[in-house]
This record gives structure tokens, C-alpha cells and sequence, in this order.
């Protein structure tokens, strides 16, 4: 069965600090997608990582995924009030449809 | 920027209703893709379709839902009697083709009273 974990599941992080959200999976993918949703509204792509050691980073989030370990990590530089949210991983195996992780509800305390 | 659209986006309905969730996916598009997603939870994969089939499945998908492509635009989930249980929020999806990246509607609130 193909499993998505992620921790933690409920993270609440002063301003200013640094944190960083698990994603381990089950089995070997090539595809890993992060995504960010606001209370009530759709899933907004964040980062897709295609093969092991991709990184990418955009403002203060930084994603990495190392497929032999099978382990993407979501990592927040210097929090603000804005990155409140839940965060979904998702992987992509060799079919099209996606398995998302358990999501982790990200609170920024000022 | 072509984006995947869906109506209503919030539909309240007794239970044992038939409704019929809509979507209009990006327009080169040929896979699309229903996911629900309960309220707290996390989404879950519903059905992926592709040349006017379904292509997989999962086991929520059971004899009360239905896809259809009815014309070139519309992508339809239908749920033919309703249950407290289907409450939720159902994403529509689309992409190119497999193993690309699927772009997300704004999402369905359904709620069965």
C-alpha cells in the first residue's frame, strides 16, 4: 500500500524561527509535490521535485527530496505571519493520481 | 493564466439527492481527476479519467459516483444519493498528460443535511 506520512501534523512557531516538516513515503517515486492550503480554499502548488537531491526555494520555504531515502523535507526560514496555513506533500508514483500526506497546520505566533 | 474552474462552489443538499458537481478543465488538458477531501482531513484520490474512460479508482469511488465528459469542456461528478459521509470538499483536477503536473480547481463544498 502506498503510504505518505508527514510530521509533524500540527506545528505553532514564533515569528522569526526556523522550522522544517517531514514527508516519508512508502516506496521509490521520481515526483514529489508541496503544496499549501488556506482555510477553506483549493491547493496551491508550491514546489515539484523530480529527481534525488532536487531543491528549490522560493521566498523563505525550501524544498529538498532524497528518493533513497525516501524523505522530502519542507523547510521555513525566518517565519511570518503570512506562511499560516496547512501543508500537503504528495507523491506521484508510476500512475497518475497523486497521494497526499496527512498535511501539517502551520500556525506563525507573532 | 488558464486555470480549472468549478460550480457551484458550495452546494447543500438532503441526503439521498443526486447532485452533480461541475468542472472545466485547462483546455489542452486530457486527464482529469476528482479528489475529495473531508473537513481536517487530508485529499484523497477519487477517480482519474482519460480518454473518456476511467483509468483507476479508488475504493470510495463505489457504485453511487459517476464521471462523465458530457461535451468538450465539462468534467461532471455525479453522487446519485447522497449520504451525511459524502460532506466534504471535492477538487477537480486536470493535466496534460500522466505523470505531469495536475492543476487544481477552487474546490466544491458539499454538505448533506
Amino acid at each position: 500500500e502506498l503510504k505518505v506520512e508527514q510530521n509533524p501534523l500540527f506545528l505553532s512557531m514564533q515569528e522569526g524561527k526556523n522550522y522544517t516538516i517531514y514527508c516519508n513515503y512508502s516506496t521509490t517515486s521520481d515526483r514529489l509535490y508541496w503544496y499549501r492550503q488556506d482555510p477553506g480554499k483549493s491547493l496551491e502548488s508550491l514546489f515539484v521535485l523530480l529527481s534525488n537531491g532536487a531543491v528549490k526555494q522560493e521566498g523563505r520555504l525550501m524544498a529538498s527530496l532524497d528518493t533513497k531515502a525516501r524523505l522530502s523535507t519542507l523547510h521555513i526560514t525566518a517565519a511570518v505571519h503570512d506562511l499560516s496555513a496547512t501543508y500537503f506533500c504528495a507523491v506521484q508514483w508510476w500512475n497518475e493520481k497523486l497521494t497526499f500526506g496527512t498535511g501539517t497546520r502551520l500556525t506563525i505566533i507573532p | 493564466e488558464p486555470e480549472v474552474t468549478q460550480t457551484p462552489s458550495h452546494q447543500v443538499t438532503q441526503m439521498g439527492q443526486e447532485v452533480i458537481l461541475r468542472c472545466v478543465p485547462i483546455s489542452n488538458h486530457l486527464y482529469f481527476y476528482w479528489y475529495r477531501q473531508i473537513l481536517g482531513q487530508k485529499v484523497e484520490f477519487l477517480v482519474s479519467f482519460y480518454n473518456n474512460e476511467i483509468s483507476e479508482k479508488s475504493e470510495i469511488f463505489d457504485d453511487q459516483f459517476s464521471v462523465e465528459r458530457p461535451d468538450g469542456s465539462n468534467f461532471t461528478l455525479k453522487i446519485r444519493s447522497t449520504k451525511l459521509e459524502d460532506s466534504a470538499m471535492y477538487f477537480c483536477a486536470s493535466s496534460v498528460r500522466v505523470n505531469t503536473e495536475a492543476f487544481f480547481g477552487q474546490g466544491t463544498r458539499l454538505t448533506v443535511v
